[in-house]
């Protein structure tokens, strides 16, 4: 079936340092990709997201490719800011999850001042 | 816009007792999906109502059920509570029920079993 492995955290940076977080996905179509993002005490929200090979999802300075040929989609950020630390989950969709959310284990990013 | 509105935020419960968490969702959305989030476990689909239908459902026992109303608000009610119950439960709306066309999440109800 599908799944989703990102890397363990915590991950502890400095502020300002640049930050990859990786992603890879076993699928036997050609899933959606989101990166959501959970800070302390809330609710999911959506970071980005990528519908098929090559898009790039970009937003608040985080980017992530889709990469079919690796069946990857790793989290990338060239400055982190302390207001970054939060648990960032890699996602997929496809028809054969029903279209709904298959989930990565959540990668704990800890930004030091 | 209102977001997505989950009632209660925090829940405790004694095992074996019935419980049931409400979700509103964005106005003019018409799917709810609800997942539990555990520390073990991680996030994991419950079910999906769109326009009062269940329409899918996760790997859970029978215990965990649901139901939509005509104006879109959702409720998952679990059955006979047990310790491994305990978790963050979220719901999420959409207009169309596919996570591509966007998800809104609410903050979750924080259900503890004693």
């Amino acid at each position: 079936g599908n799944s989703v492995t990102q890397m363990e955290g915590p991950v502890t940076l400095s502020e300002e340092a640049f930050l990859t977080i990786n992603c890879t996905y076993t699928a036997t179509g050609y899933p959606s990709l989101f990166w959501y993002v959970q800070y302390p005490g809330e609710g999911l929200q959506l970071l980005l997201k990528a519908t098929k090979a090559d898009d790039k999802g970009s937003n608040k300075g985080f980017e992530a490719t889709y990469r079919k040929e690796t069946t990857s989609f790793h989290l990338e950020k060239g400055s982190v800011q302390v207001s970054d630390s939060a648990v960032y989950f890699c996602a997929l969709s496809d028809r054969d999850s029903n279209y709904q959310l298959i989930w990565g284990a959540g990668t704990k990013l800890i930004i030091k001042p | 816009k209102a977001g997505v509105t989950q009632t209660p935020r925090y829940l405790i419960k004694t095992r074996g007792q019935q419980v049931t968490l409400s979700c509103s969702p964005i106005s003019g959305h018409r799917s709810v999906s609800w997942y539990q989030q555990t520390p073990g476990q991680g996030l994991q689909f419950l079910f999906e109502y769109f326009s009062e239908t269940q329409r899918n459902k996760g790997n859970f026992p029978g215990r965990f059920s649901g139901r939509q109303f005509s104006n879109s608000r959702s409720e998952m009610n679990v059955s006979t509570l047990e310790l491994g119950d305990s978790a963050l439960y979220l719901c999420a709306s959409s207009l169309s029920g596919a996570p591509s066309y966007g998800y809104t999440f609410g903050s979750g109800t924080r259900l503890t079993v004693v």
